[in-house]
């Protein structure tokens, strides 16, 4: 089955580090370049971070650079997203996505719930 | 890194069309045709409905479309349907190698 799947979420105080995971199985993950995208309770999505294929092209929003890092191990077939430094706005839905050309995102894992609260 | 312009929400009955806009910068969505549609249903991950602008991937009714002019892009849902009640995201492509999305509108149908 092609699928995303996020895992690592939870609940951590300010100031706090956490790490997600994302296991990819089903299609050919070295291939594809790869998003991390989140969206607050109730709120819209926001766009975090990407990577590329060879992890040679990496970008981050604003509001996350230099707190977050975004990696990838392509033997191991995951993608990871380290978070430092959290803060109460952090709180979100974190979900893997899978990008294709032209910058769609055409696949999406269910989510996993990061809760930033002292 | 600002997020696009989209309103908050918009409606109409089953049979209509509606069009959601969708308004960015000569940086992201005027400058590129890479503004993607999302769909959102409560609680579920996002779907892909519209890329490049104006190209449906597999699967996705002919119902749906897009468009743009300038710094404004459009989707157009034509022959609403109850289905269809749902949140709807932009995205574009950025001149900074970044993703922007929008604000997201919630569809409702009466």
């Amino acid at each position: 089955e092609v699928q995303l799947v996020e895992s690592g979420g939870g609940l951590v105080k300010p100031g706090g580090s956490l790490r997600l995971s994302c296991a990819p199985s089903g299609f050919t993950f070295s291939s594809y370049s790869m998003n991390w995208v989140r969206q607050a309770p109730g709120k819209g999505l926001e766009w975090v971070s990407s990577i590329s294929s060879s992890s040679s092209h990496i970008y981050y929003a604003d509001s996350v650079k230099g707190r977050f890092t975004i990696s990838r191990d392509n033997a191991e077939n995951s993608l990871y997203l380290q978070m430092n430094s959290l803060r109460v706005e952090d709180t979100a839905v974190y979900y893997c996505a899978r990008e294709r050309d032209s910058y769609k995102i055409d696949m999406w894992g269910q989510g996993t719930m990061v809760t930033v609260s002292s | 890194q600002s997020a696009l312009t989209q309103p908050a929400s918009v409606s109409g009955s089953p049979g209509q069309s509606i069009t959601i806009s969708c308004t960015g910068t000569s940086s992201d969505v005027g400058g590129y045709n890479y503004v993607s549609w999302y769909q959102q249903h409560p609680g579920k991950a996002p779907k892909l409905m519209i890329y490049e602008v104006n190209n449906r991937p597999s699967g996705v009714s002919n119902r749906f479309s897009g468009s743009k002019s300038g710094n404004t892009a459009s989707l157009t849902i034509s022959g609403l349907q109850a289905e269809d009640e749902s949140d709807y995201y932009c995205s574009s492509y950025t001149s900074s190698s970044t993703l922007v999305f929008g604000g997201g509108t919630k569809l409702t149908v009466l």
